[in-house]
């Protein structure tokens, strides 16, 4: 069955470094999203990405945080100076794109970030 | 108030239970709900998926919306001890847009 793949699974950094992380969304999705959980809390919305493009952020994604399609597999978070409080778990999710369907979300196994 | 509420629980039945989930929400424009779990620092697992109001049933999971009280449920039918973990419910809107809102989640054990 087809997932969603995230890399890499930990990542630790050193506060004020650069960290990306990466995605490889189900293949036939063309909807691409970010959503990050602080330990105790709920799910947050950051980014939605569609025909290469940002449709919608929410107001922690600032101009600290960008999202890439470099090639047709990959879907990248970068965070350019990385802060404290952006120790979370960052979850990666795609869905289909079609005018009625494809609004379930399918997530990938998360990249735990620890800035130190 | 917040847009999605969650007793967080803990929840905790003996196998074979009847368990019944639930989250209620202020936003009437949302019309797409879903249930996930979550294990243990893993990745929210999409379970069950309903547009708009009625009953929708997979196997031993039902879920349930009311969009007239703004209510949402999952029941979980002879429940067993893999069942143990966090159920979170989200919600979206219709069109472009398809942020999914969450609920924090209820911790659920199932004891053997």
């Amino acid at each position: 069955e087809p997932e969603v793949t995230q890399t890499p699974s930990h990542q630790v950094t050193q506060m004020g470094q650069e960290v990306i992380l990466r995605c490889v969304p189900i293949s036939n999705h063309l909807y691409f999203y970010w959503y990050r959980q602080i330990l105790g809390q709920k799910v947050e919305f950051l980014v939605s990405f569609y025909n290469n493009e940002i449709s919608e952020k929410s107001e922690i994604f600032d101009d600290q945080f960008s999202v890439e399609r470099p090639d047709g597999s990959n879907f990248t978070l970068k965070i350019r100076s990385t802060k404290l409080e952006d120790s979370a778990m960052y979850f990666c999710a795609s869905s289909e794109s079609t005018a009625s369907l494809g609004y379930e979300q399918y997530f990938g196994p998360g990249t735990r970030l620890t800035v130190t | 108030q917040k847009e999605v509420e969650q007793d967080p629980g803990p929840l905790s039945v003996p196998e074979g239970a009847i368990v019944s989930l639930n989250c209620t929400y202020s936003n009437s424009a949302f019309q797409y709900f879903m249930w996930y779990r979550q294990y243990s620092r893993k990745g929210p697992e999409l379970l069950m998926y309903t547009y708009s109001s009625g009953n929708k049933e997979d196997g031993r999971f039902t879920a349930q919306v009311d969009k007239s009280s703004k209510y949402i449920s999952l029941f979980i039918r002879d429940s067993q001890p893999s069942d143990s973990a966090t159920y979170l419910c989200a919600m979206s809107r219709a069109g472009n847009n398809r942020k999914l809102i969450w609920g924090l989640g209820t911790s659920l054990a199932v004891n053997p």
